[in-house]
């Protein structure tokens, strides 16, 4: 089944406690982003990543670390986790970059920061 | 400044009834316009997507219409069933000449049927 698989689904950590989410889709997609959603905002873009070894920062990535050594997994990495990164986080991916590309988006992590 | 707005915030209607969401956009250039339908605990799917010239797509008993001179959609709900009961996430993408595949969430709206 083709899909975006994130891990874990939900976490609860303390501040300055790093840690990193897993994000991995079996699609051969090129273009992958990583997303957080706040109540009463929609979802923001932290950072993509074009192609392997090509990422870039979205519109909120303080705070967050990527890296795209393989085409199918993304990682998020929070080095020093502080509770304002406390959210939902989901990871996306496309077939290609650019708008007209459908973005498939995982099941979502619930991370809460202490 | 890129912008997508949507009214209601919530709504509850009862299961048969029909409803319709709305999304005002300030977008440029525009490039395309999705509908999401995000149920609780899942990630976002599409819907539908509308691009300039199209002013109105259907999926089954979902009805998206886009007027591109007013800057405005709406996502129409035919007797609505227990399982519509989502967040409706209205999402813009900027035509983007480096490629980035850039979008513009709107806060959702969220929908309650009951029965």
């Amino acid at each position: 089944e083709a899909q975006v698989t994130q891990n874990p689904r939900y976490l609860i950590t303390v501040t300055g406690k790093k840690l990193t989410v897993t994000c991995s889709q079996n699609m051969n997609h090129e273009y992958m982003s990583w997303y957080r959603q706040d109540p009463g905002l929609g979802l923001r873009q932290i950072y993509y990543s074009m192609n392997v070894e090509v990422t870039d920062k979205g519109d909120v990535p303080e705070g967050y670390k990527v890296s795209r050594k393989e085409k199918r997994n993304f990682p998020l990495i929070l080095e020093s986790p502080s509770p304002n990164q406390t959210s939902l986080y989901f990871c996306a991916s496309s077939l290609l970059a650019g708008e007209q590309n459908e973005q498939f988006f995982g099941p979502g992590t619930r991370l809460t920061v202490l | 400044k890129n912008q997508v707005e949507q009214s209601p915030q919530s709504l509850i209607i009862l299961e048969g009834k029909n409803c319709t969401l709305q999304c005002n956009y300030t977008v440029s250039p525009f490039s395309n316009l999705r509908w999401y339908k995000q149920d609780t605990g899942r990630g976002p799917v599409s819907l539908t997507i509308m691009t300039f010239s199209e002013n109105t797509k259907s999926n089954g008993r979902y009805t998206a219409t886009l007027d591109a001179d007013t800057k405005q959609s709406s996502l129409h709900i035919t007797a609505s069933q227990l399982s519509d009961s989502a967040s409706y996430i209205c999402v813009v993408s900027a035509r983007d000449s480096g490629n980035t595949g850039k979008l513009i969430f709107g806060q959702g709206t969220t929908l309650q049927v009951k029965p």
